[in-house]
This record gives structure tokens, sequence and C-alpha cells, in this order.
């Protein structure tokens, strides 16, 4: 068990909808990544937060957004769904310290029908 | 810019060691690491290496980093059944927490 919690683990929604995954970082890691990973099983980086605030930010669509909050959840809001949005939706966290790495959550598995 | 490639499969016989390939590009990486996904899990952190080592033992895992050439390889002595997953090569690029990931090479143990 990493100690990064997501929810929910899987997903089915219709084209055109709009859904939020949720993300709780292991205790005291202020960063938090979003990355997605397609059937073909290259890892995309989304976006990461730090302690509430944007940091970096990748090949994120404009259709999608993220936000961190206070108590350091996090939360990645995909609206206007296609079907290739489909994919896996992880969130990984970590402390400052580099030799940390990042640490993963098992992912949410979005299908988009 | 960064870029990290690895290639997409590797396939070896249990027992055998297994390399696995990973070259990069942004020369500021100060450290790289090396992930492993097993079947519809997350990844799991293995082993990271600090840009001024050339290797690093841990168990039956050795890291070499030729930060000249921008290459990095994991090599897995007696590869095991269990060792069979995904493994994803990453490095924390040009900016300080951001994390930039290898396409992951998938390794196959043949029994």
């Amino acid at each position: 068990d990493s100690g990064v919690t997501q929810t929910p683990k899987h997903l089915i929604t219709a084209t055109g909808q709009r859904v939020t995954l949720r993300c709780s970082p292991r205790s005291g890691d202020l960063s938090v990544y979003w990355y997605q990973q397609s059937l073909d099983q290259g890892l995309q980086f989304l976006i990461q937060y730090y302690n509430g605030e944007e940091r970096a930010k990748g090949n994120i669509l404009e259709r999608f957004s993220a936000q961190q909050f206070p108590d350091l959840h996090s939360e990645l809001n995909l609206s206007s769904l296609e079907l290739g949005d489909s994919a896996l939706y992880f969130c990984a966290s970590s402390q400052d310290s580099m030799t940390s790495g990042a640490f993963f959550g098992q992912g949410t598995r979005l299908t988009v029908v | 810019g960064e870029d990290v490639e690895q290639s997409l499969f590797l396939s070896v016989r249990e027992g055998d060691s297994s390399v696995i390939n990973c070259t990069y590009t942004d020369s500021s990486s100060t450290y790289l690491y090396w992930y492993k996904q097993e079947p519809g899990a997350g990844l799991q952190l293995l082993t990271y290496i600090f840009s001024n080592m050339d290797m690093k033992q841990d168990q039956r895992l050795t890291v070499l980093l030729n930060k000249k050439d921008k290459h990095l390889s994991l090599r897995i002595a007696d590869t095991q059944t269990g060792d069979s997953a995904i493994y994803f090569c990453a490095e924390n690029g040009d900016n300080f927490n951001k994390f930039c990931f290898g396409s992951g090479t998938k390794l196959n143990v043949k029994p």
C-alpha cells in the first residue's frame, strides 16, 4: 500500500459527460501529480500541484482541470468526455525530497462509452 | 525539453538476467528512477540513482548510469516469473518536482 488513495476505482460514463476523480496523497506529502495511462501503456504527465498551487502543467486538455484543496487532497475534473479519454488515471504524491520519488495510487479506470 | 525512451518489450527465461535500458535527454536531471507496474496495479518505486553515481546495487537489482550518454539501465539478476511486469524509467527533469516517465518496458519471464 503506497498510502495514496484514489476514488473511484472504476468509472463508466457516456460521451459528453463530466466526471471528477479524487486523490488523497500520503500523509505529509505536499505535491500531487496526475497522469494518464492509455492502452498502449504510455504514461502522460497531466498536471502537478504543490501545497494548493499549480506547479507544472503537461499535456492536459482544456476540457480537463484539477485543483488541490487546503487539506491537500486533489480532484481531476474531466468534461465533455470523448471515447479517447478512456484510460487509467493515476495520482501520485511526493515530498520535496527527490530521493523518495513519487508514490502512486492504484488508479481510476475510466471507460467512456 | 524532456524525453525518456525505452524499448517496449523484453522476454527472458526464468533464472536468466534481464537488462532494461532507458535513454533520457535532460542533462539537468539529478535523480533517475525505476518503477514497476504489475497488472492492474499502480506504479511502485523500485530504486533510484543520484546523477553523480555510476552504479547502485540493491539485492537482485543493479542500476547503471552513463551520464555522458544519458543512458540508464536496470539489471535484474536471476529473473523470476514474479518479475513479469512493466518497468518504467523516470527522471525528475528540469522542474524540481516534475517526474517524466518513459513509455515502459514490458518484461515477460518464461518458465
